[in-house]
């Protein structure tokens, strides 16, 4: 069975500073997606960005970016220029690919990190 | 058009009473999930179906049932409701394809307290 670590419960940084959230797995795939999850006060869960492990680049997204480093089995989360609209939950997920039955399998979450983002 | 909609959005209920939670997407995706956010924040597999088969089962009391009349619904009914059910569930959807990345659309919600 997969596990997804978050090893940092809360975090708080000040408006337009840079925060790194981090995020390890386990796993005995070689192949598998990895996500980062967004959930505001508003409760909604929206997908930040996702990462293809056979893929080696980075994925990016705007001000989010991952640092993926697939031998040592972290996904961290990078997000510059901070904005108030940051302050969310934000979970790392796991999903084997569908081929593998991780469609069916859904996603394996981390216990998320609360972020903070002061004005 | 929302993609994943659930009802109630809310819900306040008393023991031993049953409920049940709709979720419908309009996305043609073929699995449909629930999942438990429990007071600590905590998102857990509870069931996944896929066509309408259910494909998972986590440690889920058997008082929960879900029910998918077809592939666009999967709801949720919760018999002899007890305090530990107090949490929010959340509905979600994606595409079992091999050549999809298997993103997860999730519902808003439904926030259950069971007094």
């Amino acid at each position: 069975a997969q596990t997804v670590t978050q090893s940092q419960p809360e975090m708080s940084v000040q408006e337009a500073e840079t925060v790194t959230l981090s995020c390890t797995y386990d796993t005995s795939e070689s192949n598998y997606y990895l996500f980062w999850y967004k959930q505001p006060p508003s409760r909604q869960m929206i997908l930040v960005i996702r990462q293809e492990a056979y893929k080696q680049q980075n994925a990016t997204e705007n001000r989010f970016s991952v640092n993926f480093q697939k031998a040592a089995k972290s996904f961290s989360l990078k997000i510059s220029d901070s904005q108030l609209g940051d302050t969310a939950m934000y979970f790392c997920a796991f999903m084997k690919p569908p081929v593998l039955g991780g469609g069916a399998d859904g996603l394996t979450f981390g216990k998320g990190t609360h972020l903070i983002i002061q004005p | 058009d929302t993609a994943v909609s659930q009802t109630p959005k809310y819900l306040v209920t008393q023991m031993g009473n049953d409920k049940s939670i709709k979720c419908e997407q309009n996305l043609g995706h073929d699995t449909m999930y629930w999942y438990k956010q429990d007071s600590k924040k905590f998102l857990k597999i509870m069931f996944s179906y896929n066509n309408k088969e259910l494909i998972i089962n986590e440690t889920v009391p058997n008082r929960f049932s879900p029910k998918s009349p077809d592939k666009a619904h999967l709801n949720l009914h919760i018999n002899s409701l007890e305090l530990g059910d107090s949490a929010v569930y959340f509905c979600a959807s994606s595409q079992r394809k091999t050549s999809d990345t298997g993103e997860l659309f999730f519902g808003e919600g439904s926030r259950l307290t069971v007094l």
